[in-house]
């Protein structure tokens, strides 16, 4: 079993549609980063969460470490937010020895 | 403000040749390295990891090493390539305050 678990797979959602994203881990961690890979490639942090939630214009991820769990929202999605969204773990603050999710392949239909 | 630059972008290198991957630093001091690298079909795995200069902590045992020989560069290398080496290697940075991590725009490697 991974440490880092993410769901669904694969998204396929319309245009427009309020999109969730959900990341499961098992280990002891003191952060937990979004991130988003392009078709190219390259990789951007979303955000870096240690409680809490945190909001940035249309993206909203939220953690619950009691229960080991994170989501990334997506709000009015757009077909630019098509992209692999990865959930990863880092076990010590100041220490970004990240865990990955295997990633979730989201595909935003005009 | 503070860049990262990984290079070269895409290769494509015969069995058994030698490989030199290049990341650079700039707008910042003293970060912490990484080698990450995803092979087809799989997420991100770290291969090394570097607090300083010459300090390198490999994380999985492999055909591939890692130098820092100057605080802002970092280098991925190999004596001889396997058919296994390819896959999409990212270099990224962070500070030891943890704030986040930045990514380089990834090396694309196809060994053949």
């Amino acid at each position: 079993k991974n440490e880092v678990e993410q769901s669904p797979q694969n998204l396929t959602a319309q245009e427009g549609e309020f999109i969730t994203i959900n990341c499961s881990y098992s280990v002891g961690i003191s952060a937990l980063h979004w991130l988003q890979q392009h078709p190219g490639g390259g990789i951007v942090s979303l955000f870096m969460l240690s409680s809490g939630k945190k909001k940035h214009g249309r993206l909203i991820a939220t953690i619950n470490i009691q229960e080991k769990h994170s989501s990334l929202h997506i709000t009015a999605s757009h077909p630019r937010d098509s992209a692999v969204y990865i959930c990863a773990v880092s076990p010590n603050f100041g220490n970004e020895k990240l865990t990955f999710g295997t990633g979730t392949r989201l595909t935003i239909i005009p | 403000s503070q860049t990262i630059h990984q290079w070269p972008a895409t290769l494509v290198q015969p069995v058994g040749s030698p490989l030199s991957l290049e990341c650079t630093v700039e707008g910042t001091s003293n970060p912490n390295l990484y080698w990450y690298r995803q092979a087809a079909g799989r997420g991100l795995q770290l291969l090394f990891y570097s607090v300083g200069i010459g300090q390198i902590s490999s994380e999985v045992p492999q055909n591939l090493s890692a130098s820092r020989p100057q605080d802002r560069q970092f280098i991925l290398s190999s004596k001889k390539l396997l058919l296994s080496d390819s896959g999409f290697y990212l270099c990224a940075w962070s500070t030891f305050s943890g704030n986040t991590i930045y990514f380089g725009e990834g090396s694309w490697l196809t060994v053949v």
